[in-house]
């Protein structure tokens, strides 16, 4: 079992849409999580981190933790196609190292 | 505030020969970690700098190499540079809190092409 799972997609959807990007750690002691962005050729972008259960919400975009379900997700309200890039779920284990997912690939359509 | 900054921009070796990165880390950050993200991979954590001591290091052979230095700049060296060292290299700057580092802000990256 991968520590950190993602779904590759790619996941397509239409502009003003809501996008909705899922993933899973192994690591029940994982002490924190972060969502970054990457597009393509360039280095990743950090778009929020998240501490503890619940939602957090910053502009158009929602992080969710589920500790008990290892489930982390992020929500993108109406999605432009300048969102459209790799969404790497990153979970930091508590031993200083981020360990990241593979991305889902996000395609936003005019 | 300046960010995170990384040299070279790309780099092309051959097989064999060694490499150094380089790294400064954004202002008011003391943590330096390095990954390695391959073609249609999440970035791999390589190894971490804090106090120019390795703190945490990765599945990474001994040929990756680190050292950080007083003004917290670091660089990654690599020895005998195999074909599949060609990948993305990326810097990421944090500032330890509470011996936990803190959120990791990612440099542009090295491209590193080993022919």
């Amino acid at each position: 079992q991968k520590e950190v799972e993602q779904n590759s997609g790619p996941l397509s959807v239409p502009e003003g849409a809501i996008a909705s990007l899922n993933c899973t750690y192994s690591d029940r002691g994982s002490q924190s999580f972060f969502w970054y962005r990457q597009y393509s050729g360039k280095s990743p972008e950090l778009i929020m981190s998240i501490y503890s259960n619940g939602d957090k919400e910053d502009g158009r975009f929602t992080a969710q933790l589920n500790k008990a379900s290892q489930y982390v997700s992020l929500l993108i309200r109406d999605s432009q196609p300048s969102d459209s890039a790799t969404y790497l779920c990153a979970v930091n284990t508590g031993f200083q190292k981020l360990v990241f997912g593979t991305g889902t690939r996000l395609l936003v359509s005019p | 505030d300046a960010g995170v900054t990384q040299s070279p921009t790309h780099l092309i070796k051959t097989r064999g020969q060694q490499v150094t990165l380089r790294c400064s880390p954004k202002s008011g950050h003391d943590t330096v970690s390095w990954y390695q993200q391959a073609l249609g991979q999440g970035p791999q954590f390589i190894f971490q700098y804090y106090e120019e001591e390795e703190r945490q290091r990765g599945n990474f052979p001994d040929r990756f190499s680190g050292h950080q230095f007083p003004n917290y700049s670091s660089e990654l060296n690599v020895n005998a540079l195999l074909l599949g060292d060609s990948a993305l290299y990326l810097c990421a700057s944090s500032l330890f809190y509470s011996g936990v580092a803190d959120t990791q802000y990612f440099g542009p990256g090295t491209r590193l092409t080993v022919l």
